[in-house]
């Protein structure tokens, strides 16, 4: 298996822009997708594949990837993006899943 | 309306066993594949098993590998997580999910279920 590394916390002012990143070798075959949890609630997908947002979500949530790392980036941050983000992909050998350690974004 | 219903979850010794199942519905839940996924208290999020709609084929992560035991009957649209020897470390919410990381064949079809708690303690 492989392992996708995310930075433990990142903050942002109101209304600024934040880019939150995930390492890890598998990200060089398969993309990666975002969630994002708040407290007491499951995992809500923002991003998945490229850079598609599911239905209901805001466009100020965007994707990119370059080699082994993946990024999600929030346009003008709002209170409401004040949350934890995965991202998740396939390992190496494609046949298990395996998520980041999260980034506890905080919006000031 | 996609909803998926865990039940199961319970305080366990260490060593014990448990049986978590989901109930599914609102998808052709006979086409799609299932995972679990936990998150123990204050932690992150951790993929446990995963099990396709053809062939049953199943698989693990290391941490719970023979000791966990995923199924599904498509007739009732259920899957089931047999959880034996139980540790400690086992202790966390469990979610039944469609991951979109595993389902390619509908874009983005992800569905998460609001999880049970184990708890695994003497």
């Amino acid at each position: 298996s492989s392992e996708l590394t995310q930075d433990p916390a990142v903050s942002v002012a109101l209304g600024q822009t934040v880019r939150i990143t995930c390492q890890g070798d598998s990200l060089r075959v398969f993309s990666a997708n975002w969630y994002q949890q708040k407290p007491g609630q499951a995992p809500l997908l923002v991003i998945y594949g490229e850079n598609n947002r599911p239905s209901g979500i805001p466009d100020r949530f965007s994707a990119s990837s370059s080699g082994n790392t993946a990024s999600l980036t929030i346009t003008g941050a709002q209170a409401a993006d004040d949350a934890d983000y995965y991202c998740n992909s396939r390992d190496d050998s494609g046949n298990h899943v395996v998520f980041g350690g999260g980034t506890k974004l905080t919006v000031l | 309306e996609v909803q998926l219903l865990e039940s199961g979850g319970d305080l366990a010794q260490p060593g014990g066993s448990l049986q978590l199942s989901c109930a599914a519905s609102g998808f052709p839940f006979s086409f799609y594949a299932m995972s679990w996924v936990r998150q123990a208290p204050g932690k992150g999020l951790e993929w446990v098993s995963l099990i396709y709609s053809g062939d049953t084929t199943t698989y693990y992560a290391d941490s719970v590998k023979g000791r966990f035991t995923v199924s599904r009957d498509n007739s009732k649209n259920t899957v089931s997580l047999q959880m034996t020897n139980l540790r400690a470390d086992d202790t966390a919410v469990y979610y039944c999910a469609v991951l979109v990381a595993v389902v390619t064949a509908t874009p983005g079809a992800d569905y998460w279920g609001q999880g049970t708690a184990v708890i695994v303690s003497s």
